[in-house]
């Protein structure tokens, strides 16, 4: 079946300018998280999206970042005035709930801000 | 702060010898996970262990958990060049819930000469 999905595979920016980052989890999966990665690092935890709930946005990084699902299904990663420091690989993941605590990763859209 | 810490940060081993990472956290845990990671694109998940487990394998692979040292250890038998990746470490906090955020360390490269 199909995988976590995420577009574009690869955006390039300039400084200032507004990104959207899309992430199509595998269908039934009624939980969603985004991550980030920077060159060398480990994955740095964004925000989490379970059904209904209100989502947990403790790891977004500043204002600017933003998320939302719509639907339980696809989400968008929005950042806004982006910054060079912005310059990483967004993870998205999807799994299925319901304590099934296996996340399952799409191939990530790697964003570079000139 | 960094929760997962694994080592050594890299690794290079000929192919058909065991390769070994440790892992260590901070705090108390549901669950850790270990993943692997090519060419800095997405995550696939290779093994879960529970808190009350304290070894686990899966083919080639054999994961053990020490909860009294905040440890664990990921074992690779008779690697393959195709065994060539980053591998993570994630803890799924206690406390925090079934299915919430993840938490990774920075990652071991491994090596695998052919």
């Amino acid at each position: 079946g199909a995988g976590v999905s995420q577009s574009p595979s690869n955006k390039v920016t300039e400084k200032g300018k507004d990104v959207e980052l899309r992430c199509d989890p595998i269908s039934g999966h009624t939980a969603l998280y985004w991550y980030r990665q920077s060159l060398g690092q480990g994955l740095e935890f964004l925000i989490y999206f379970q059904g209904n709930s209100a989502p947990d946005k403790s790891g977004l990084p500043s204002d600017r970042f933003s998320a939302e699902r719509t639907g339980g299904s696809v989400s968008t990663l929005t950042i806004q005035r982006t910054q060079q420091e912005d310059s990483a690989v967004y993870l998205c993941a999807s799994s299925l709930g319901q304590d099934q605590e296996t996340q399952y990763f799409g191939p990530g859209t790697r964003l570079l801000v000139l | 702060s960094q929760q997962g810490e694994e080592d050594p940060q890299a690794l290079s081993i000929q192919e058909g010898e065991n390769a070994t990472m440790n892992c260590s956290y901070k705090t108390s845990i549901n669950n850790l996970q270990w993943y692997r990671q090519n060419s800095g694109r997405g995550l696939v998940h290779l093994i879960l262990i529970r808190s009350n487990e304290r070894e686990k394998h899966s083919g080639r692979l054999r994961v053990t958990l020490d909860t009294s040292k905040k440890s664990s250890s990921l074992l690779i038998t008779a690697s393959r060049a195709a065994d060539t990746a980053s591998y993570f470490c994630a803890t799924d906090e206690f406390g925090t819930g079934a299915n919430s955020k993840l938490t990774f360390g920075k990652g071991i490269t491994l090596s695998v000469r052919p």
